[in-house]
C-alpha cells in the first residue's frame, strides 16, 4: 500500500488558517487522498477527498498538487474544536481491499485561542 | 440521524477473562467495520462485514479474536482469554455501500483495559 508521511504535529492560533501537509510520493494514478481527523476521545471522522482537482467542503478545502504526490488539508478559520489528529490516507478507486482504511500516526493539531 | 453507537463505552476485565463488545451501525449500512487503536497510533484495521459475512478477517490478530454480525446489523467483537496487551481502544465504523470510496463514520469506541 502507498504510504503517506505527515508532520507529527502542528500549532496554530484561533481563528487563522491551518495548513496540513501530506506527502504520498508513491501514489498512484487511481488512489484517492482522503482525509479523517479524530477529536479527543472520539472516533475519526471523515473529512475530505479527492483524486486531481482541488476541492471545498463545509469542513475544509483539499489542495492537490500537480504531481499529486503531496496534498494539503486547508482550514480556513481554524477553531479551538479543530483541535484533533488529522490523519491523510490513500484509498485505490476500486477492487483489492480499498475498503479498508490504513491510518498512519497523523498530525496532531493543537489551536491556541 | 443516530450514529454508529457502541457499548459499553469503558470495558476492565481481568488477564484471561472473555469480553463482548458490541457495535450498532447507522441504520441501512451494509458494510460495517472493526478497528483497534492503541495508544498514540492511528486506528488498525480488524475486520470487514458486507452484511452477514465476513468479507475480510485478516486484521484479526489471533484466533483469540471474534467478530458476528448474525442479522447483518449489529455486530459483536469477542475477545477469548484477553491477555494485557489486547488493552486498547476498540472502533466500529459502518458505510452505507461496499466500501468504494464510502465514508465510514465511526462509533466513539469502547475502551478496553485487561488487568
Amino acid at each position: 500500500d502507498a504510504k503517506t508521511t505527515q508532520p507529527n504535529s502542528m500549532e496554530s492560533n484561533e481563528e487563522e488558517p491551518v495548513h496540513l501537509p501530506c506527502n504520498h510520493s508513491t501514489i498512484s494514478g487511481t488512489d484517492y487522498i482522503h482525509w479523517y481527523r479524530q477529536l479527543p476521545s472520539q472516533g475519526p471522522e471523515y473529512v475530505i477527498h479527492g483524486l486531481t482537482s482541488n476541492v471545498n467542503n463545509r469542513m475544509a478545502s483539499l489542495a492537490i498538487a500537480e504531481d499529486r504526490k503531496s496534498s494539503t488539508l486547508i482550514l480556513h478559520r481554524a477553531t479551538l474544536r479543530d483541535a484533533a489528529v488529522y490523519y491523510c490516507i490513500l484509498r485505490a478507486f476500486s477492487g483489492g481491499s480499498n475498503y479498508k482504511l490504513t491510518f498512519g500516526k497523523g498530525t496532531l493539531l493543537t489551536v491556541n485561542p | 440521524g443516530a450514529g454508529v453507537s457502541q457499548t459499553p463505552s469503558n470495558k476492565v476485565t481481568e488477564k484471561g477473562k472473555y469480553v463482548e463488545l458490541r457495535c450498532d451501525p447507522i441504520s441501512g449500512h451494509t458494510a460495517l467495520y472493526w478497528y483497534r487503536q492503541s495508544l498514540g497510533q492511528g486506528p488498525e484495521f480488524l475486520i470487514y462485514f458486507q452484511g452477514t459475512g465476513a468479507a475480510d478477517d485478516s486484521g484479526l490478530p489471533n484466533d483469540r479474536f471474534f467478530a458476528v454480525r448474525p442479522e447483518g446489523s449489529v455486530s459483536t467483537l469477542k475477545i477469548q482469554r484477553t491477555e494485557r496487551g489486547d488493552s486498547a481502544v476498540y472502533l466500529c465504523a459502518s458505510s452505507l455501500g461496499s466500501g468504494d470510496q464510502e465514508t465510514q463514520y465511526f462509533g466513539p469506541g469502547t475502551r478496553l483495559l485487561v488487568l
